[in-house]
Formats: C-alpha cells, structure tokens, sequence
C-alpha cells in the first residue's frame, strides 16, 4: 500500500539491548518475506527471509517471526550494535500468478544509542 | 563481486526536462526491478522485466517508460518532469523471475528536481 506522511516511526534503544521492530503486512497470499536494512542513502540490504510454510527462523544475531493470522512480521535484532542503526522495511512478495513485484511496508528507524 | 550498477548516482533536472536513469544488473541476471523513493518513504514499485519483456507494472506514471536491453540492462526514461518526481530510484537484479538471497538492490539515483 502507499506510505503516508514522511516521518518513519523511530525505535531508539540502548547499544547492547535486543530490539524488535514490526511490521504488518497487506496480502494474505504473499507467501514470501524479506526484511531489509537501509543506511542513508543507499539501496535496501538483505537482511533475513521467512517462507510463509514457517513462523520462525533464526540468522546471526537477527530472528525473524511470521504471524501468518493477523499477517504480521517482527525482527529481533540481538545485542543491538551502533552500526545496526538504519531504517528497516519488511517487504512481502505475492504469490507469482500476481506479479513478481516485492511489495514494501513502511519503514521503522532505529537509532542506537552507543 | 560485483553489485548491481546505477548510473547516475545523483542527477538534477529542471521541471519539464527529461531524465534517463541506468540500471547494469549482476552478471547472469535476467530480471530487474525499478522501485522509486520519496522521502521518508517505503520503496514503491514501477515496473520490472524479465527476459526483455515487461513483467510486472506498478505505479509508474505515463510520463514514464523503461525497457530492458538485449546485455539485461535497463533503462528508465522519465519525461515532463514533476518536482514530485525527486526521489530516489533503485534498481534490483534476479537471477530468476522473483526474489531471493540472490537478488539485490543498487545504491540508487537520487534525482531532483528543481
């Protein structure tokens, strides 16, 4: 869907804390999902992804959880380092009989505080 | 190893004019994807291709029109231009006709327009 207004909502937290950004996401098809990490000026970074056949999956550091039921995605991110500080989308893409496209959600801005 | 190429990195243009912004995909891949970026904005998609051929439309505006070349990489021509247009441009590249760890974004075309 279409993002409104231009102010992200902002996550700050303590460096060395977990953090737990989330996201909603739109189609209930979408059987795919990647969260992705944005530096200032620069393009979407892989992160982690999730099948929709899965609720949860684990990288270094990073966790990602899926509620297909009320649509809805978390990332965890453990012992929140300065350099995680970045916005982060969620991004879902809808089965292939849709289109190819990767559908983003709005972003969350995490800021760290060392 | 190599990224996906955007060319230019920054560009500005007067209202009316006309812009060409460049995508070189990662070796080997076959399908792209444009998305453009408000401020503050979640990535919305335009359009992508695979194969040379047009394979997903988004809400890219008839001024707008994008193909992709005969060497996979692709081309987005912006005319008419709008101060709403200033924005940044990605471009992401596929080694198959959807989203994985391998597909990637480049680092953008910021475009102004003044």
């Amino acid at each position: 869907g279409e993002s409104v207004g231009l102010h992200l909502p902002t996550l700050s937290v303590q460096e060395g804390d977990n953090s737990i950004i989330n996201c909603a996401y739109s189609n209930s098809a979408s059987d795919y999902f990647i969260w992705y990490k944005q530096e200032s000026g620069k393009g979407p970074q892989f992160i982690i992804d999730i099948r929709s056949n899965m609720d949860k999956r684990q990288g270094q550091r990073v966790t990602v959880l899926l509620n297909k039921t009320v649509k809805h995605l978390s990332l965890q991110i453990a012992a929140t380092q300065p350099g995680d500080s970045a916005v982060y989308f969620c991004a879902e893409n809808p089965p292939r009989n849709q289109g190819g496209k990767l559908i983003f959600g709005q972003g969350t801005e995490l800021s760290v505080k060392p | 190893a190599a990224g996906v190429i955007q060319s230019p990195r920054h560009l500005i243009k007067e209202k009316r004019e006309t812009a060409t912004l460049k995508c070189y995909p990662i070796p080997r891949h076959d399908t792209v994807y444009w998305y453009q970026q408000g401020p503050g904005q979640d990535p919305q998609f335009l359009i992508s291709f695979y194969e040379k051929m047009q394979s997903d439309k988004g809400s890219i505006p008839d001024r707008f029109s994008a193909q992709q070349f005969s060497d996979y990489h692709s081309e987005l021509n912006m005319s008419s231009l709008e101060l709403g247009d200033s924005a940044l441009y990605f471009c992401a590249s596929s080694p198959t006709k959807g989203w994985g760890t391998e597909a990637f974004f480049g680092q953008g075309t910021r475009l102004t327009v003044v």
